[in-house]
């Protein structure tokens, strides 16, 4: 079992809302990442982190912004949610050995009406 | 480009029986391979990572192969069982950079019917 949480798992939000998606893991891993994906689609890396103080947009363009003040918090943040937002946001996270295995949190599913 | 590539894209199979899913890449230069297992609604868990030197490596019912000459690799599910029906997803990383760049495939829908 991965110790890596996200909630909400599911948020119905009005457009022009501000939402925070909230990631936490207790493994002290120093990378994690935020994805989206949509059904039949593959993962999109949209922010990742490699520790603290540092944040790095990914391959897909995204209007959210992330922050990281603590090691093992990695919050997505949307201050003006939009129709085209509306999609699974998968939290992950991996430590420096090898291979650096991907362990992922359970998804926070978000709709904006 | 670097991409990669599942077959098929859907599956449905009885309980009990076997099925093998596919995944060809084109990401170069490679690091690993990696397969997850995605029940719907829920986040991607590891099955399996292989590396360039492996061949074949096992998690209980599931044997992952890697052909790296034809950059294929495939997943063989053993005697499925119905927790069995979900996505399966191939991951292939790149080589050369601190990020160690993820491709994702689409993956394969499958469903296990009593």
């Amino acid at each position: 079992e991965a110790d890596i949480y996200q909630t909400p798992r599911y948020l119905v939000i009005g457009t022009g809302k501000k939402i925070t998606l909230e990631c936490s893991q207790t493994m002290g891993h120093d990378k994690m990442y935020w994805y989206q994906q949509d059904p039949g689609m593959e993962l999109h890396l949209i922010h990742y982190s490699y520790g603290v103080n540092s944040t790095e947009k990914g391959d897909l363009s995204s209007e959210s912004t992330v922050s990281r003040i603590r090691t093992e918090h990695f919050p997505l943040t949307l201050e003006s949610a939009r129709p085209s937002h509306t999609s699974q946001y998968l939290c992950a996270s991996s430590d420096r050995s090898g291979t650096g295995e991907l362990f992922f949190g359970e998804g926070s599913r978000l709709t904006v009406l | 480009k670097n991409q990669v590539e599942q077959s098929p894209q859907s599956l449905i199979i009885l309980e009990g029986k076997n099925c093998t899913l596919q995944c060809n890449y084109t990401v170069s230069p490679f690091s690993n391979l990696r397969w997850y297992k995605q029940d719907t609604g829920r986040g991607p868990v590891s099955l399996t990572i292989m590396t360039f030197s492996e061949n074949t490596k096992s998690n209980g019912r599931y044997t992952a192969t890697l052909d790296a000459d034809t950059k294929q690799s495939s997943l063989h599910i053993t005697a499925s069982q119905l927790s069995d029906s979900a996505s399966y997803i191939c991951v292939v990383s790149d080589r050369g950079s601190t990020l160690g760049r993820l491709y994702f495939g689409r993956g394969t829908q499958l469903t296990v019917w009593p």
